[in-house]
């Protein structure tokens, strides 16, 4: 079982809508969690990062931690057509990415 | 502006050629990392390394070496080339600093070997 898994998509979303982005994970060990964007053709850059359950704000991105549930999720409000790009969930403490998920915006 | 700077943004090498990628980061971090991506392979961690003059293997070492002399430096190293390692390399830092701040990536070489 793979570490970390992400739907690779795409998920396609209508402007100005939600974006919901799920990533599971193995080890119940695992403390923090990263979100990454990566535009084609770029290298990632960092979005938020969780560590406690519950979740955590950042303008319009929600990141949320279920340690119970070994679930992380990334929740893209007002949803643009610049959000258009694949989305890598990381573990931090080996290191782990998942393989990301594709979102397209549609306008 | 904090940086990751990787020597290369393209390269083109020939089969059996020794290559060297090189990066270097002014965040004083002590972690740095060399990822490989490939489409629907992701990102796959080929070596790190937690201090000066430490490395450790992450999951696809074969075929690569590194060096980390310096801090602030950490090198891949192709021995010999091959067709199949042609792909992405990312370059990336961290600090050991908690929480921990994520990782700071390169721009990438894209390295093609013909």
């Amino acid at each position: 079982q793979k570490e970390v898994e992400q739907n690779s998509g795409p998920l396609s979303v209508p402007e100005g809508a939600i974006a919901s982005l799920n990533c599971t994970y193995s080890d119940r060990g695992s403390q923090s969690f990263f979100w990454y964007r990566q535009y084609s053709g770029k290298s990632p850059e960092l979005i938020m990062f969780i560590y406690s359950n519950g979740d955590k704000e950042d303008g319009r991105f929600t990141a949320q931690l279920n340690k119970a549930s070994q679930y992380v999720s990334l929740l893209i409000r007002d949803s643009q057509p610049s959000d258009s790009a694949t989305y890598l969930c990381a573990r931090d403490d080996k290191i782990i990415f998942g393989k990301g998920t594709r979102l397209h915006i549609l306008p | 502006d904090v940086k990751v700077t990787q020597s290369s943004r393209y390269l083109v090498k020939r089969t059996g050629e020794k290559v060297f990628l090189e990066c270097v980061q002014d965040m004083d971090h002590e972690n740095m990392f060399w990822y490989r991506q490939d489409p629907g392979l992701g990102l796959r961690l080929i070596y790190f390394s937690y201090d000066v003059k430490m490395k450790e293997k992450g999951d696809i070492p074969e075929g690569y070496s590194v060096s980390r002399e310096k801090k602030e430096r950490f090198s891949l190293i192709l021995e010999s080339a091959s067709t199949n390692q042609t792909s992405m390399y990312l370059c990336a830092s961290s600090s050991i600093q908690r929480p921990l701040g994520g990782y700071t990536f390169g721009s990438g070489t894209r390295l093609t070997v013909v």
